[in-house]
C-alpha cells in the first residue's frame, strides 16, 4: 500500500526558508494530486495546498507568497518550500495524497507528520 | 465567508449515537469531507462526497448534508471512535480549502 514519509529540518531559523520533502513508497505519484498540511495547537489544520503529478499547483492564499510546492515524478517525491517563515509557522507538517471525484476533492493518504520549530 | 464551524465538544454514552456538525456557506455548494484524528496520530478519511466511505471505515459512520450543513453521524458508537474529527470543503467561489476547528467525541 501507499506510504508517505516526510523528512526536512526539524529547526528553522526566523527569516529563513522551510523545505520539507515528502517521499512516495508503494505507490505511482501520476494522476494524483499531492497536499501539504499542517497543524498548530492554536489554529488546528490547516490547508496548505497541492501540487498535480504534472506540476500544476494550488496554493492557500495566505501562504501563496511565500510558497512553493514542486514534484519529481522519477524520485517519487514532492517538496514544501516556505520562505520567510516566522514562530507563527511553527506546526506539525503532514503529506498527503489527495485526488478529486467528480469536482469533489479529498485526502486519502497521510504521512505521519514532521515537527518544525520556527527559532534562532 | 470561508469558514467552517464545529461544536467543540461533544460526548456519547458506549453503543449510542452522535451527530457532528460542520457548518459554512461553501457547504451549500461543496460537500464536506470528514477525517478523524486520534492523539499523535495523523488525520484519517472517514467521509467523502457526502456519504462515501474509504475502505475498511465500518459503516457505523455515515454522513449527510442539508443546506449549509453538513453532518457525520455514528451509530452505535465505540470506545475507538474516540477523536477529534474535522470537516473539510472548498472555498466558495475560490480554489482553495479550508477546515473546520474540530470536534472532540468522547465515548463515555
Amino acid at each position: 500500500q501507499v506510504q508517505l514519509q516526510e523528512s526536512g529540518p526539524g529547526l528553522v531559523k526566523p527569516s529563513e526558508t522551510l523545505s520539507l520533502t515528502c517521499t512516495v513508497s508503494g505507490g505511482s505519484v501520476n494522476n494524483y494530486y499531492w497536499t501539504w498540511i499542517r497543524q498548530t495547537p492554536g489554529k488546528g489544520l490547516e490547508w496548505i495546498g497541492y501540487v498535480y503529478y504534472s506540476g500544476s499547483t494550488n496554493y492557500n492564499p495566505s501562504l501563496k507568497s511565500r510558497l512553493t510546492i514542486s514534484v519529481d515524478t522519477s524520485k517519487g517525491q514532492f517538496y514544501l518550500n516556505l520562505r520567510s517563515v516566522t514562530a507563527a509557522d511553527t506546526a506539525v507538517y503532514f503529506c498527503v495524497r489527495s485526488a478529486y471525484t467528480g469536482s469533489h476533492y479529498y485526502m486519502d493518504v497521510w504521512g505521519k507528520g514532521t515537527t518544525v520549530i520556527v527559532s534562532s | 465567508s470561508s469558514e467552517l464551524t464545529q461544536d467543540p465538544a461533544v460526548s456519547v454514552a458506549l453503543g449510542q449515537t452522535v451527530t457532528i456538525t460542520c457548518q459554512g456557506d461553501s457547504l451549500r455548494s461543496h460537500y464536506a469531507t470528514w477525517y478523524q484524528q486520534k492523539p499523535g496520530q495523523a488525520p484519517l478519511l472517514v467521509m467523502y462526497r457526502e456519504n462515501s466511505r474509504p475502505s475498511g471505515v465500518p459503516d457505523r459512520f455515515t454522513g449527510s448534508s442539508s443546506g449549509n450543513t453538513a453532518s457525520l453521524t455514528i451509530t452505535g458508537a465505540q470506545a475507538e471512535d474516540e477523536a477529534d474529527y474535522y470537516c473539510n470543503s472548498r472555498v466558495s467561489n475560490a480554489h482553495h480549502f479550508v477546515f473546520g476547528p474540530g470536534t472532540k467525541v468522547t465515548v463515555l
